[in-house]
């Protein structure tokens, strides 16, 4: 079976410092990775992917994220943090060696800069 | 183009009474999901359709829940007797058909249920 952790519910960080929003997966074979974003009253949009190749996957706005096959995590970051970063981050997984697997999501972290 | 499409984008129900959603994906997507997002919380997998393959119901948290699509095009989702445990905003996303299987999803805006 495959799962999603999101181990923190919120993230707290002040403008222009960087940000790390956790996530770690399982599955039985190798994963598919995904960043989603949900803006206040806006529907969720997808921000970067791992398929395979390139640990360092870059995504919109300026977030990348890093998959690290013996850790099991795929964190998203990105370097200097803006107000408008502030959202609902969702992590979500697949197997890649099933074709019929499903996309399972993480609860979610609540991303919060400051001024 | 058109994204993903759902109704109604409120509806307020009895406790007791049945209800349908509706989805409308992106047109030539293969893949329609559906899941459900309570208040504050995460993405509940509900279920999934993948062209003309068996659905994977695995994530319906009842017999009350059902869903059906017809081909490659709409999707309802159907929930009898519903209890105020239901209330929640239920997403449907869909994505196209892709070999390798990791097209992105693209979610609609979903529609919030709320039983009294």
């Amino acid at each position: 079976a495959q799962s999603v952790a999101q181990p923190e519910d919120q993230v707290n960080v002040a403008e222009g410092n960087p940000l790390t929003v956790k996530c770690t997966y399982s599955v039985s074979g190798n994963p598919y990775l995904f960043w989603y974003v949900q803006y206040p009253n806006r529907g969720l949009q997808f921000l970067l992917k791992y398929i395979t190749g390139d640990n360092l996957v870059k995504g919109s706005y300026g977030f990348e994220a890093e998959f690290n096959k013996s850790q099991t995590s795929f964190h998203l970051k990105k370097p200097s943090a803006l107000v408008s970063d502030s959202a609902l981050y969702f992590c979500a997984v697949r197997d890649m060696d099933s074709s019929a697997s499903k996309i399972i999501f993480g609860s979610g972290t609540r991303l919060s800069i400051r001024p | 183009g058109a994204g993903v499409s759902q109704s109604p984008s409120n509806k307020v129900t009895e406790k007791g009474k049945d209800v349908e959603l509706r989805c409308d994906p992106i047109s030539g997507h293969t893949a329609l999901y559906w899941y459900r997002q309570r208040l504050g919380q995460g993405l509940e997998f509900l279920i999934y359709f993948q062209g003309n393959s068996a659905p994977d119901k695995s994530g319906l948290p009842s017999d009350r829940f059902s869903a059906e699509r017809t081909g490659e095009s709409v999707s309802t989702l159907t929930i009898q007797r519903t209890q105020q445990e239901d209330s929640a905003v239920y997403l449907c996303a869909s994505s196209p058909r892709d070999s390798a299987y990791n097209s992105p999803l693209h979610f609609g805006n979903g529609t919030r249920l709320t039983v009294t």
